[in-house]
């Protein structure tokens, strides 16, 4: 099946440097997107991209829907403590699959 | 407040034992889905249902069943349980043909 490969793993940062995290796939995805889990909830989305190359802002969050279809980054920008959690991207196969493919995350850590 | 309710919050069980955990959805979405998570796994989905009426295996589906009660309601079901089914589920609903998934808080179920 579809994998998404996403990396860090886990960053541990200062409060208030910026922050990069990417995923990767050998499949092409019609939509990927970026969620937030914080500790003890499910996750909640942050940014949808829907088209190849799209540039999508969130307040601090930037994310970018790769040229190829099978990649995808997030920045944050000046992080602040509550920014922990982990992050997710997820992709969508599209054609009439709702599905989600899920990388495994990007722990955050951000010292004060 | 709308959005996905999941119950129970937190459940031990001993080895054999069955349970049901419940979802419920007041968003009038379509599609439903059960996710597990467990650690460095990410999100593997277990089973969803398309439509009321509907059911389909996704990735991980062994030691558990579904049932689409109606269209707010998608429970699963673990007949005899077993340590590797500790984890935490997540339901989560989408409406069609929106992509933007909305997760409940989790169950967090451990079996002993």
């Amino acid at each position: 099946g579809q994998q998404l490969n996403q990396s860090p793993q886990s960053m541990f940062i200062q409060e208030g440097e910026d922050v990069s995290m990417n995923c990767t796939s050998s499949s092409i995805f019609n939509t990927w997107l970026w969620y937030k889990q914080d500790p003890g909830e499910g996750p909640v989305l942050l940014i949808a991209l829907y088209k190849a190359g799209e540039l999508t802002s969130n307040g601090r969050l930037t994310a970018q829907f790769g040229i190829t279809r099978k990649d995808s980054f997030l920045n944050i920008s000046a992080s602040i403590p509550s920014d922990v959690g982990i992050y997710f991207c997820a992709g969508q196969l599209g054609g009439g699959s709702e599905k989600l493919v899920f990388g495994k995350g990007t722990k955050l850590t951000v010292n004060p | 407040n709308a959005g996905v309710t999941q119950t129970p919050k937190f459940q031990v069980l001993k080895t054999g034992q069955s349970m049901t955990l419940q979802c419920a959805q007041d968003m009038n979405h379509n599609s439903m889905y059960w996710y597990r998570q467990d650690p460095g796994m990410g999100l593997r989905l277990i089973y969803y249902s398309a439509s009321e009426g509907t059911t389909d295996k996704g990735e991980v589906p062994n030691g558990y069943n579904v049932s689409r009660l109606n269209k707010r309601e998608f429970s699963l079901r673990l007949e005899s349980a077993a340590p590797s089914q500790t984890s935490v589920y997540f339901c989560a609903s989408i409406p069609w043909p929106n992509y933007g998934y909305t997760f409940g808080s989790g169950t967090r179920l451990t079996v002993v």
